[in-house]
């Protein structure tokens, strides 16, 4: 059974232009969440997605950043118009349905590195 | 506003005595927490959990200890082992299944 995939793995551009990040969940699992994290910083929270709904987006800026979980694919997060302060690692997490009363671990992806020039 | 805290950025510890990683939180809304491990280049490995009903887990080497009225918990490693060395990662939620709030994380190192 694979993991959480993630790609690209490392992804450079330059400033004003947009990144593309793509999570592909477990097998069975229904659940996203994207992570990013700062140098020297923990992961902070961005947003949680079931298939075709976006269920908690608090973490996520209002601006430039959005993020999909489509019926059929991937889960795409978006950055338009990047910045150098959008450099991170941005991690993916997937868990499987969630049980009445029960916690579900939320398995990590490898992460996406954005370098914004 | 950092609702989770890990005090120490880094801890050095000789192999097969104990490790003690720390961990404070703020928010009395957590119900449960998780301790991450990360090496550099990959994602975070999940460890080990505890509930707020409960104040020990324990699974092998690794052990935590969540004391409520103090809003702390920990994580012990018995014996540590090289391969540890590695930033571990505290993690609370405050609704089951849904978003995980982070520590900046603590640096161990197990010297051989």
């Amino acid at each position: 059974n694979a993991g959480v995939m993630q790609n690209p793995r490392h992804l450079v551009r330059r400033r004003g232009q947009e990144a593309r990040l793509r999570c592909s969940p477990m097998k069975g699992h229904s659940h996203v969440y994207w992570y990013r994290q700062l140098p020297e910083e923990g992961l902070k929270f961005m947003v949680y997605l079931q298939k075709e709904n976006i269920i908690d987006e608090s973490g996520m800026p209002k601006e430039r950043f959005s993020a999909e979980f489509p019926k059929e694919g991937p889960s795409i997060l978006r950055i338009q118009q990047v910045v150098r302060g959008d450099s991170a690692a941005y991690f993916c997490a997937s868990s499987p349905l969630r049980l009445a009363g029960g916690y579900n671990e939320q398995f990590f992806g490898p992460g996406t590195r954005l370098t914004v020039l | 506003d950092q609702q989770v805290k890990q005090n120490s950025p880094s801890l050095s510890v000789q192999e097969g005595r104990i490790s003690i990683l720390n961990c404070d939180y703020t928010n009395s809304m957590f119900d449960y927490f998780l301790w991450y491990k990360k090496y550099p280049a990959e994602g975070p490995t999940f460890l080990i959990s505890i509930s707020s009903i409960k104040d020990k887990n324990e699974d092998g080497r690794f052990t935590v200890f969540l004391n409520k009225s103090a809003k702390h918990l920990s994580l012990h490693i018995v014996p540590s082992q090289p391969g540890d060395s590695a930033v571990y990662f505290c993690a609370a939620s405050a609704e089951y299944g849904n978003k995980l709030v982070f520590g900046a994380g603590t640096i161990l190192r197990v010297k051989s």
